[in-house]
């Protein structure tokens, strides 16, 4: 079955420092991949994707994801973290039974203190 | 550019009342479009899903339903609103031409008292 995994419910970083948020998938063959970012009674905003091409993807933000095919892995990563990045974070893959369709992870609460 | 719309932002309805939440989308033709809800401000569910006028997909029974009277608009229902109705409902479109990413509507919050 296919799946997308967010193994963690809360990152907690400091302002300034690197932030990676993890996400695993479980999808044959090539997968389109996406970051999602939600404020707080807020609808989901677009980050980036991932489709074919260079495995480093940018997108909104300054945000950027790395996809691993090894390891199954599309991580969303900052380089220095802002404190107004404090918010809830999707991953979701293309589900390609039914490609209307996308399946979302569980969600990652970003904590960026200052 | 394209944008979504819902209304009303908010929502308290009483248990046993009807229930009617709109989407609508400007600035594209034929979008896939999609109700989910969001329980306690973490995962996202699936309700309902059209990929054109008239044409429903639901994805778990429900008290809900869906219905797609024009292209651009997408609206859920209920008959009697149950206290686990309450929630944040969010619609989102899609188009092929997109590569499938999906654009979220600002949601509605429903309380059922």
């Amino acid at each position: 079955a296919q799946s997308v995994a967010q193994p963690e419910d809360q990152v907690n970083v400091a302002e300034g420092n690197p932030l990676t948020v993890k996400c695993t998938y479980s999808v044959s063959g090539n997968p389109y991949l996406f970051w999602y970012v939600q404020y707080p009674n807020r609808g989901l905003q677009f980050l980036l994707k991932y489709i074919t091409g260079d495995n480093l993807v940018k997108g909104s933000y300054g945000f950027e994801a790395e996809f691993n095919k090894s390891q199954t892995s599309f991580h969303l990563k900052k380089p220095s973290a802002l404190v107004s990045d404090s918010a809830l974070y999707f991953c979701a893959v293309r589900d390609k039974g039914n490609t209307d369709k996308l399946i979302f992870g569980t969600g990652t609460r970003l904590q960026v203190f200052p | 550019s394209q944008t979504i719309h819902q209304w009303p932002a908010t929502l308290v309805q009483p248990v046993g009342s009807p229930l009617s939440l709109e989407c609508t989308v400007e600035g594209t033709s034929n979008p896939n479009l999609y109700w989910y809800r969001q329980a306690a401000g973490r995962g996202l569910q699936l309700l309902f899903y059209s990929v054109g006028i008239g044409q429903i997909s639901s994805e778990v029974p429900q008290n809900l339903s869906a219905s797609r009277p024009q292209d651009r608009q997408f609206i859920l229902s209920s008959k009697k609103l149950l206290l686990s109705d309450s929630g944040f409902y969010l619609c989102a479109w899609s188009s092929t031409s997109l590569q499938y990413e999906q654009y979220f509507g600002p949601g509605t919050r429903l309380t059922v008292t």
